[in-house]
């Protein structure tokens, strides 16, 4: 059964520093992962999607890496923003019928100015 | 207006009534779906559909019911309210099943009193 996990569950960094948020899975069999951030009370805004046959993908100031071979994927956030305070959440989809994604429980980002 | 749209955003309900949540895609997307989120558990799915008339439970199916009569369409009804059935419920959609990104809708948070 796949399992995600996301480390540390809460990040508080001062603004403009560089920071990476973690995604481990425990099935290297999955199709894709998908980087999605969540503001308070609001829904999931996709990031970043990552096939499984990719390294990396990068959408402005924001790099997603994935290695299956050893169950993990980084969000790199670049020169960090107090806009950029919410929780990110990581989910693994390894059912090419279902789509089913399986998510992490999150990490809560503060961006202090 | 273009997207994934849920309604109502906020519900109160008593323990054995029914209570259909909606959600109403524009993309024409053939997969859709529907999750619970909760402290503690993260995002499950509940039901999933690949196409219009096609539809299959996920992790969490008991005590809901879906149809999908247009594939823009996907109710999940609430056939008979119970506390543990208060969560946030949101309806994603995707175009393939592992190609692809899921779009999230804006979530409705629905209390059973």
């Amino acid at each position: 059964k796949q399992e995600v996990t996301q480390i540390p569950a809460a990040l508080s960094v001062p603004e403009g520093e560089n920071l990476v948020l973690n995604c481990s899975f425990t099935d290297s069999a999955i199709y894709n992962l998908q980087w999605f951030r969540q503001d308070p009370g609001k829904g999931l805004t996709s990031l970043l999607l990552i096939q499984s046959s990719q390294r990396e993908q990068t959408s402005g100031r924001l790099n997603a890496s994935l290695d299956k071979s050893s169950g993990r994927s980084t969000l790199y956030i670049a020169a960090s923003q107090p806009g950029d305070s919410a929780t990110y959440l990581c989910a693994a989809n390894g059912s090419s019928n279902t789509g089913k994604l399986i998510f992490g429980q999150g990490t809560t980002l503060q961006v202090k100015p | 207006d273009a997207g994934i749209t849920q309604s109502p955003r906020y519900k109160i309900t008593e323990t054995g009534r029914q209570v259909t949540l909606m959600c109403h895609q524009t993309w024409s997307h053939s997969y859709m779906f529907w999750y619970r989120q909760d402290l503690g558990h993260g995002l499950r799915l509940i039901y999933y559909s690949a196409a219009a008339d096609i539809t299959d439970k996920g992790e969490v199916p008991d005590g809901y019911v879906v149809s999908r009569s247009k594939t823009e369409n996907f109710p999940l009804t609430l056939e008979s309210a119970t506390r543990s059935q208060t969560s946030v419920y949101f309806c994603a959609s995707s175009e393939t099943v592992i190609n692809t990104e899921a779009f999230f809708g804006q979530g409705t948070r629905l209390t059973v009193v």
